[in-house]
């Protein structure tokens, strides 16, 4: 069974900076797309960013752009997320997801637990 | 990338039928088949119900179809249980992004 795990939440400061992980397994890594998404607190659903399976191919949520980054390793089977100028409306569950594809997709059949990250000063 | 229009919450009783919509626009929701639901329990992780606008993943109960007119997309419960109650979002691809819809909650009276 296809496993997602992510890492790397906590609470800071806003203007700080923070780097998620995600670790997966159980699965061809290298073969499919994966997303960030993230829930506020109470809120619904945010779709943050994509990758596609070889890196090529890469989208931002407006919200995000600029600060932003998501990256992947191939070699590692994992998923990052770098967070910069962080401000307390990024504050939420932040989940990585499988895509069902390889490509630019919007079909997420796999989701981790989440790690929380709290902006607060 | 505006958030796809749901009503904020549907309700019916055991045994009945529910349809939840989602409106999006013609850069969205009309414009491909890409349209998924998922289903959120309190404190839980999303799961995916349907994709591609009428599919079904495997393990899913055939209570749950979907479908799609012009930018509304639809997502139907049959013969509803009392563990249907949940959070239910819809996504719609597109050519830059994935937009998630604004959420429904359902209740089974």
């Amino acid at each position: 069974q296809v496993q997602l795990v992510e890492s790397g939440g906590g609470v800071l400061q806003p203007g700080r900076s923070l780097r998620l992980s995600c670790a997966a397994s159980k699965f061809t890594f290298r073969s499919y797309a994966m997303h960030w998404v993230r829930q506020a607190p109470g809120k619904g659903l945010e779709w943050v960013a994509m990758i596609s399976n070889d890196g090529s191919h890469i989208y931002y949520a407006d919200s995000v752009k600029g600060r932003f980054t998501i990256s992947r390793d191939n070699f590692e089977s994992s998923l990052y997320l770098q967070m910069n100028s962080l401000r307390p409306e990024d504050t939420a569950v932040y989940y990585c997801a499988k895509d069902q594809g390889a490509g630019v997709g919007a079909t997420l059949d796999y989701w981790g637990q989440g790690t929380l990250v709290t902006v607060s000063s | 990338q505006s958030a796809l229009t749901q009503p904020a919450s549907v309700s019916g009783s055991p045994g009945q039928s529910i349809t939840i919509s989602c409106t999006g626009t013609s850069s969205d929701v009309g414009r491909y088949k890409l349209v998924a639901w998922y289903q959120q329990h309190p404190g839980k992780v999303p799961k995916l119900m349907i994709y591609d606008v009428t599919k079904r993943p495997s393990g899913v109960s055939n209570r749950f179809s979907g479908s799609k007119s012009g930018n509304t997309a639809s997502l139907t419960i049959s013969g509803l249980q009392a563990e249907d109650e949940a959070d239910y979002y819809c996504s719609s691809y597109t050519s830059t992004s994935t937009l998630f819809g604004t959420g429904t909650k359902v209740t089974v009276l």
